[in-house]
């Protein structure tokens, strides 16, 4: 089991529908990262946070998707509304710093989204 | 842009053959990971290389850093079943970046 928790594990939810992914990094990462895969394919960056502050959302689809944390612990993901593209894993991942800074990144097990 | 490609895409080998995965860069890179996830599974960190022409370790793993910082290898000896899964490269040039992968079977 990952030490980054995620959930839920699954979500299937029809098109137009709202959806939120909870992403709870590993006690004293400063850096969190949301990432999108498609299954064949590697991780898409989403959104970076360094403590609660968005480091880089250049890849968030930002007309639907939002990402928060507030206080700079867990995160939230949203999407809103859903879109038949959309299903994918969400993968979430933490490291102490910015992997630039030689830290590697540690992944939740994450949210495997359906949409209808 | 940074342009990086992964090859293979697939490779499926007989069990006790050795494997190769390369990650090609068209610029220089500060440095690279790779992890590996397996079927159902997240992508599970196994090193980082930094230096130019470094080279590490472990066990039957063998990864490599090309001298000019664009490229980067990862070599399995004698693969075994428990090393099937997809093997990404990643790295960070102003934002991160995975690879497509290399999915290895492995037939025993």
């Amino acid at each position: 089991e990952a030490e980054v928790a995620q959930s839920p594990r699954y979500k299937i939810t029809e098109k137009s529908q709202a959806v939120a992914f909870w992403c709870d990094p590993i006690s004293g990462h400063a850096t969190l990262y949301w990432y999108r895969q498609i299954l064949g394919q590697g991780p898409e960056l989403l959104v970076q946070f360094q403590d609660e502050s968005v480091v880089d959302d250049s890849q968030l689809p930002k007309d639907r998707f939002s990402a928060e944390r507030l206080k700079g612990v867990d995160s939230t993901l949203k999407i809103q509304p859903a879109e038949l593209g959309d299903s994918a894993m969400y993968l979430c991942a933490s490291s102490p710093t910015p992997t630039g800074e030689n830290q590697p990144q540690h992944f939740g097990d994450g949210t495997r989204l359906s949409i209808l | 842009g940074q342009q990086v490609m992964q090859i293979p895409q697939y490779q499926h080998v007989q069990e006790g053959e050795d494997f190769t995965t390369y990650c090609n860069s068209s610029t220089t890179l500060s440095n690279i990971q790779w992890y590996k996830q397996r079927p159902g599974g997240h992508p599970v960190f196994l090193i980082q290389l930094v230096k130019s022409g470094e080279v590490k370790k472990q066990k039957r793993l063998t990864f490599q850093f090309g001298e000019a910082k664009k490229n980067s290898s990862l070599h399995i000896t004698a693969t075994q079943t428990t090393d099937v899964g997809t093997y990404f490269c990643s790295y960070n040039n102003n934002d991160m970046r995975f690879g497509a992968g290399t999915r290895l079977t492995v037939k025993p």
